[in-house]
């Protein structure tokens, strides 16, 4: 069975940092390009992050480029989003997914993780 | 960036009842489209891929139609499980940007 994971969210003050992980399992990770997906509140769903299989090209939202990192560890089944500089707009659900069937769409979803930024 | 717009925002309708919904694309994508259901405190759900294509496990009452700019997202028959959230995806191109979203609600 496909899953994955995710872990490292919470409460962060303005400014601040932290790493969310995406473990997975279930599937044979080195083979996935993987992707990081918000939902903020009461918003609809934003792609911010894709990572190919072997950890290059990346890709970014303009809205977290330079700020956030993604990255991932194959040997592990972790994938990983650095997250520095934090904003009150950075408030939101966060979804590791998995690239899917087409082109960059998402067939697995974790259950998403809240972060929460706020003083 | 390819802006990808929903119509309409919400829809009420009846169990039984057939439900079709639109997403447009600011630019061509060919046919990467992707269709998701998403329900309050899940993990959203492929649906449709390649703006056709059904997912393995999802109900054959879903359907995708369109290319190019317009595409269309149909549920044949509405079932209790279908009310929920419905989101298109461009598939075609970085950054990846989905629609706004249309809400399937009980009448």
């Amino acid at each position: 069975e496909v899953q994955l994971v995710e872990s490292g969210g919470g409460l962060v003050q303005p400014g601040g940092s932290l790493r969310l992980s995406c473990a997975v399992s279930g599937f044979t990770f080195r083979s996935y390009d993987m992707n990081w997906v918000r939902q903020a509140p009461r918003k609809g769903l934003e792609w911010i992050a894709y990572i190919s299989t072997s950890g290059s090209p990346t890709y970014y939202a303009d809205s977290v480029k330079g700020r956030f990192t993604i990255s991932r560890d194959n040997a592990k089944n972790l994938m990983y989003l650095q997250m520095n500089s934090l904003g009150a707009e950075d408030t939101a659900v966060y979804y590791c997914a998995r690239d899917g069937s087409g082109k960059y769409d998402f067939d697995y979803w974790g259950q998403g993780i809240l972060v929460t930024v706020s003083s | 960036d390819i802006q990808m717009t929903q119509s309409p925002s919400s829809v009420s309708a009846s169990v039984g009842d057939r439900v079709t919904m639109t997403c447009r694309a600011s630019q061509g994508i060919s046919s990467w489209l992707a269709w998701y259901q998403h329900k309050p405190g899940k993990a959203p759900k492929l649906l449709i891929y390649g703006a056709s294509s059904l997912e393995s496990g999802v109900p054959s009452r879903f359907s995708g139609s369109g290319s190019g700019t317009d595409f269309t997202l149909t549920i044949s028959s509405l079932q209790p499980d279908d009310f929920a959230t419905y989101y298109c995806q461009q598939a075609n191109t970085f950054p990846l940007t989905f629609g706004q979203g249309t809400k399937v609600d009980i009448k």
